[in-house]
């Protein structure tokens, strides 16, 4: 079955701290990964997409991710937290063959930042 | 701002009731798609809308039902609700290729 596994529900850092948030998927075939935000009270804003390519994607706002087919993970990195980052983080995947309709979310991650 | 308009922002209502949402998509988008987001469930896709048409479903419950009109606006009416029904509502907005969804503010569901 199709899935997509965010382990972490809650994660905590400190400003200008360092960031990975870890996403693993199950998909049949060649999936199209991608990273969306949600801040409080706002729809979810793409961060980054993969759909071919280079393995490392660069997003917006300094965030970057890298595909890993071995490992069947798609992590979200930032090397220097801000306090603005504090949001929910979803990871989803797609199928080229399947379209939009078959975009499945994880259950997302919840950024916290300290001062 | 992605563009994608949500109406209302927030809907309060009683059991047994009909509320009509409504979305406006980005400029040119063809694509309609709504999505709940509920704790229990995550984001779940509910219905798809090309240019007029329904394109796929998900898991959409009976009591749903979703429209996309001419002018490409859309409206997602649930009736008979419960409360197991209160939950935000996305619509996102697409136009073709491989471009991503854009998606509303969404309109928070309660219903008491």
């Amino acid at each position: 079955a199709q899935s997509v596994t965010q382990p972490d529900i809650h994660i905590t850092v400190s400003e200008g701290a360092s960031l990975e948030l870890r996403c693993n998927y199950s998909y049949g075939a060649t999936p199209y990964l991608f990273w969306y935000v949600q801040s409080p009270g706002q729809g979810l804003q793409l961060l980054l997409k993969y759909f071919s390519g280079d393995t490392l994607v660069q997003g917006i706002k300094g965030f970057e991710a890298e595909f890993k087919r071995s490992q069947s993970s798609f992590n979200l990195r930032k090397p220097s937290v801000h306090w603005s980052d504090a949001a929910e983080y979803f990871c989803a995947v797609g199928s080229p063959s399947g379209g939009y309709n078959k975009l499945i979310f994880g259950a997302g991650t919840r950024l916290a930042v300290h001062p | 701002d992605s563009g994608v308009t949500q109406t209302p922002k927030h809907l309060i209502t009683a059991t047994g009731q009909r509320v009509t949402l409504r979305c406006s998509p980005r400029s040119g988008d063809l694509s309609v798609y709504w999505y709940q987001q509920s704790l229990d469930q995550g984001l779940q896709f509910l219905i798809q809308y090309y240019n007029g048409e329904e394109r796929a479903k998900g898991n959409i419950l009976e009591r749903f039902s979703a429209q996309q009109f001419p002018d490409l606006h859309s409206e997602l009416n649930l009736s008979s609700l419960e409360l197991g029904d209160s939950a935000l509502y996305f619509c996102a907005s697409r136009d073709s290729g491989n471009s991503p969804l854009h998606f509303g503010n969404g309109t928070r569901l309660t219903v008491t």
